[in-house]
């Protein structure tokens, strides 16, 4: 199973950024997103599609539907820019996937 | 606060072995799925193993499988990952995670610092 993410989204201050995690069938599926900035570990910014760990800003949002899930960054800051990655469990192999990651840069 | 620390990362010759820990704190890890995971130097994230709870189930990614081991001490809250027959394609970050999702629903929180590993002559 892959997934499949653009290498970059750009974005300015106070803009919206529309992160995509495309998949066959992927509204089958548990997505979950990752923020990773440089130097440092990933965390969780999304789980099972749409809920949001504690701590976590509400401007991020998740779905996801038909082919294609969906990271939405309402309202970005220089501090959203990171690389984020969208993750799922392919029953059919009973793998953890990643997808290629994205890298957000806010203008 | 909940917690990971990995440590036992360092450069190590092509078919070298090595033993990644990964020290928990602020939960108790018996209670949870655990996962390792690793970064190649400007590269995307890849999921190597993942290990239940008590340790009854265990899968691998095709890359590591029966090079890779993953084990745990849930008496010392501590994670493991054996790797031997080390390549140089094997360089890498390597973290573990709490498992939130348990099997079919995986999903990583927290994440490790890292550790790195690096396979060279």
């Amino acid at each position: 199973y892959v997934l499949t993410q653009p290498p970059s989204v750009s974005v300015a201050p106070g803009g919206t950024a529309i992160l995509t995690c495309g998949g066959n069938n992927i509204r089958n599926k548990n997505v979950h997103w990752y923020q990773q900035k440089p130097g440092q570990a990933p965390v969780s910014v999304i789980y099972y599609n749409s809920d949001r760990p504690s701590g976590i800003p509400e401007r991020f949002s998740g779905s996801n539907s038909w082919n294609t899930a969906t990271l939405t960054i309402s309202r970005v800051e220089a501090g959203d820019e990171a690389d984020y990655y969208c993750q799922v469990w392919d029953g059919g192999s009973i793998h953890v996937i990643f997808g290629g990651g994205t890298k957000l840069t806010v203008l | 606060q909940v917690q990971l620390v990995e440590s036992g990362g360092g450069l190590v010759k092509p078919g070298g072995s090595l033993r990644l820990s990964c020290a928990a704190s602020g939960f108790t890890l018996g209670d949870y799925y655990m996962t390792w995971i690793r970064q190649a130097p400007g590269k995307g994230l890849e999921w190597l193993s993942y290990i239940s709870s008590t340790g009854s189930t265990i899968y691998y990614a095709d890359s590591v499988r029966g090079r890779f081991t993953i084990s745990r001490d849930n008496a010392k809250n501590s994670l493991y990952l054996q790797m031997n027959s080390l390549r140089a394609e094997d360089t890498a970050v390597y973290y573990c995670a709490r498992d939130l999702g348990g099997n079919c629903c995986n999903w990583f929180d927290p994440w490790g610092q890292g550790t790195l590993v690096t396979v060279s002559s």
